[in-house]
């Protein structure tokens, strides 16, 4: 399967605590989204990375919260001294500079819940 | 202000008939795309129909056809004959390439119930 694949799928936590989320992209795309989806609601973009470099992020992404993706492959979403309200499905999608209408393909997501 | 807007919350069928999900934008960007996306149960967003700002031509896919008008801001989508396995949360995305790196805004999403 060559699609964009996100670790763990489930995280179950204590408030206070740190936890990192993986996605890998598919492996031709340059471009890389995190978004975060709670209950009821559409899907809310958080940060974007072209290659390495994170280009924007967005105010939603407090300073609790630092992404990386390294060598411009896979990213990681940290999240420090997790709240209740971090509480969402976070997901992952990857595009390609190439394709002319950047579509984007969504990961499984990684659903968060804070105790 | 919110981007992108999907009125209905949730709509019911019964298997075989039309359905049309309302969505309405908002840009000022003339470059511009839509999407509609699929989340079923398993929560995984599908991509379903793709439409840019300079192309209003409707088309037809199989099941699945699209109005996009830009004089009302609007880019509906209808599935023809409804199956059960199309229930699942329906989003309408939008993007604009030039100034927002392709992010997408979404709506809240509609979710289609469609009963045997």
């Amino acid at each position: 399967d060559t699609g964009v694949s996100q670790n763990p799928r489930h995280k179950i936590t204590k408030r206070g605590q740190n936890v990192t989320f993986r996605c890998d992209p598919i492996s031709e795309h340059n471009r890389l989204y995190w978004y975060r989806q709670t209950l009821g609601q559409g899907p809310e973009f958080l940060t974007y990375f072209q290659n390495e470099a994170q280009l924007e992020k967005s105010r939603l992404l407090s300073d609790r919260f630092s992404a990386e993706r390294p060598k411009g492959s896979f990213s990681t979403l940290e999240i420090q001294r997790t709240e209740q309200g971090d509480s969402a499905m976070y997901l992952c999608a990857s595009s390609s500079e190439r394709e002319a209408y950047n579509e984007q393909f969504f990961g499984p997501g990684t659903r968060l819940t804070v105790l | 202000a919110q981007k992108v807007t999907q009125a209905q919350t949730e709509i019911s069928v019964v298997e075989k008939e039309d359905v049309t999900l309302d969505c309405v934008y908002e840009t000022r960007d003339t470059t511009y795309y839509l999407f509609w996306y699929k989340q079923p149960p398993s929560g995984e967003l599908v991509f379903l129909i793709r439409r840019n700002s300079f192309d209003e031509q409707n088309e037809i896919s199989g099941r699945y056809s699209w109005n996009f008008q830009k004089s009302t801001s609007s880019f509906n989508f209808t599935i023809t004959a409804s199956q059960v396995v199309d229930s699942a949360v329906y989003f309408c995305a939008l993007s604009e390439p030039l100034y927002n790196f392709n992010k997408f805004y979404f709506g809240s999403g509609t979710k289609l119930n469609v009963k045997p």
